[in-house]
């Protein structure tokens, strides 16, 4: 049963760059699309985007400019960076998968979250 | 952009109750339609894909219908465990997947 575990500074400055990990277990991250998903505090679902294990990626245009994604297949993770943060990405960063080899569809299973916050 | 738009934002219910969440397309997502259930502090758990069809271990009492814009999920009897909060995403036109904005199940 694939496991995912997001990992990260709790709290970045304004300005600064947002750096999270999300680590793979119970099975191997190749062949797979591998996503993060942020919900600000009280609000819903926004899709950062996807990186797939060979490397390709893809974004949410309103977020393009500042996603930077990565991954490390023998480590079995990737990573988010998100640049020149404020106050407005503050939020609950998830990371997520469609658990079929090939696909970018729906999202299960997921990371369990972790809060990041943009204050100086 | 395809917008989803979900209503009621908050529905009240009581247990044994039938309930029925909607979700509306700014344009047709055919049935490319999943559903999600969030519980506070908790990360959403897939319910429904495909529109219709229940993921692994979903109940019975959960079940999803439509196709093109109109989308609607139903618990045909709520359980204790069924109030929170429900999102709906579509994944036809991405970049990028988007997200309704969430209905919430509260006890009445």
């Amino acid at each position: 049963q694939v496991q995912l575990q997001e990992s990260g500074p709790g709290l970045v400055k304004p300005s600064e760059t947002l750096s999270l990990t999300c680590t793979v277990s119970g099975g191997s991250i190749r062949g797979y699309y591998w996503s993060w998903i942020r919900q600000p505090p009280g609000k819903g679902l926004e899709w950062i985007g996807y990186i797939s294990s060979s490397g390709s990626t893809n974004s949410n245009p309103s977020l393009k400019s500042r996603v930077i994604m990565s991954v490390d297949t023998s480590k079995n993770q990737f990573s988010l960076k998100l640049t020149s943060v404020t106050a407005a990405d503050t939020a609950v960063y998830y990371c997520a998968t469609d658990r079929r080899p090939g696909y970018f569809n729906w999202f299960d299973p997921w990371g369990q979250g972790t809060l990041v916050t943009v204050s100086s | 952009e395809v917008v989803m738009t979900q209503s009621p934002a908050t529905l009240s219910g009581s247990p044994g109750e039938r309930a029925t969440l909607s979700c509306r397309a700014s344009q047709s997502v055919s049935s490319n339609l999943a559903w999600y259930q969030q519980k506070p502090g908790q990360a959403p758990r897939l319910l429904i894909y495909g529109a219709s069809t229940r993921a692994t271990g979903i109940p019975a009492r959960f079940s999803g219908s439509g196709s093109g814009t109109e989308f609607t999920l139903t618990i045909s009897s709520l359980q204790s465990e069924d109030f929170a909060v429900y999102y709906c995403q579509q994944y036809n036109n991405w970049p990028p997947i988007t997200f309704g904005q969430g209905t919430r199940l509260e006890i009445k």
